[in-house]
């Protein structure tokens, strides 16, 4: 299947720093991205909805000056945690969708661990 | 609005039993896309299967098989003879086929098979 990879894998901060995860889709293009967040023993909760070129659309109680959603080429978002809090911690994953009509599967990266201290 | 309910949070199986994880989804297109991943202790999602609202075959793949029924609104995943290595939890998640819409995703069923 499609790669999508995913940087940093784990990442721990001060509080007050910003922190940048990448997404990349390796052997696919890939006009829309999606971030999502996980809490533990939880499920996946959508936060935006990255767009090629343009801004991303974020989902009803996500704070878009929060997270900063940059998809600049057809194979890399980026998600930039900003002011970085304790309650951010979580484990970040994006997706990308491989498009076409027989196609339409998302792949996920392998995930960021993000703990803010 | 769609929605995925996998109404099992955590099934405990003995190594080579059966078992079946329920996903029971609602919406009101016509056509849509039925998903399931896995997720392992590592975190990464991996896709297993994607099924389209007009292919009500079911699938076997080794010891994974799907039985989706349009009638009850049902796309329910059974492993055949589990072994440890399918401990993880498993995700059924649903998108409409047209534009680009998200997956919306179950809770999650946590299997945990002990040897």
């Amino acid at each position: 299947g499609a790669v999508v990879s995913q940087h940093p894998s784990w990442v721990i901060c001060k509080s007050g720093t910003s922190v940048k995860i990448e997404c990349r889709s390796l052997d696919f293009q890939a006009t829309t991205m999606f971030w999502y967040r996980q809490f533990p023993k939880q499920s996946l909760m959508l936060m935006a909805t990255s767009n090629e070129g343009s801004k991303a659309t974020y989902e009803q109680g996500v704070e878009k000056d929060k997270f900063l959603i940059n998809h600049a080429s057809l194979t890399l978002s980026t998600l930039t945690v900003t002011s970085a809090h304790p309650e951010d911690s979580s484990f970040y994953i994006c997706s990308a969708r491989e498009s076409g009509l027989a196609r339409n599967i998302q792949y996920f990266g392998a995930g960021t661990r993000l703990s803010v201290l | 609005a769609q929605k995925v309910t996998q109404a099992q949070t955590e099934i405990s199986v003995v190594e080579k039993e059966d078992v079946t994880l329920d996903c029971v989804y609602e919406t009101r297109d016509t056509t849509y896309y039925l998903f399931w991943y896995k997720q392992p202790p590592s975190g990464e999602l991996v896709f297993l299967i994607r099924r389209n609202s007009f292919d009500e075959q079911n699938e076997i793949s080794g010891r994974y098989s799907w039985n989706f029924q349009k009638s009850t609104s049902s796309f329910n995943f059974t492993i055949t003879a589990s072994q440890v290595v399918d401990s993880a939890v498993y995700f059924c998640a649903l998108t409409l086929s047209s534009g680009n819409t998200p997956l919306v995703f179950g809770k999650g069923t946590r299997l945990s098979v002990i040897a």
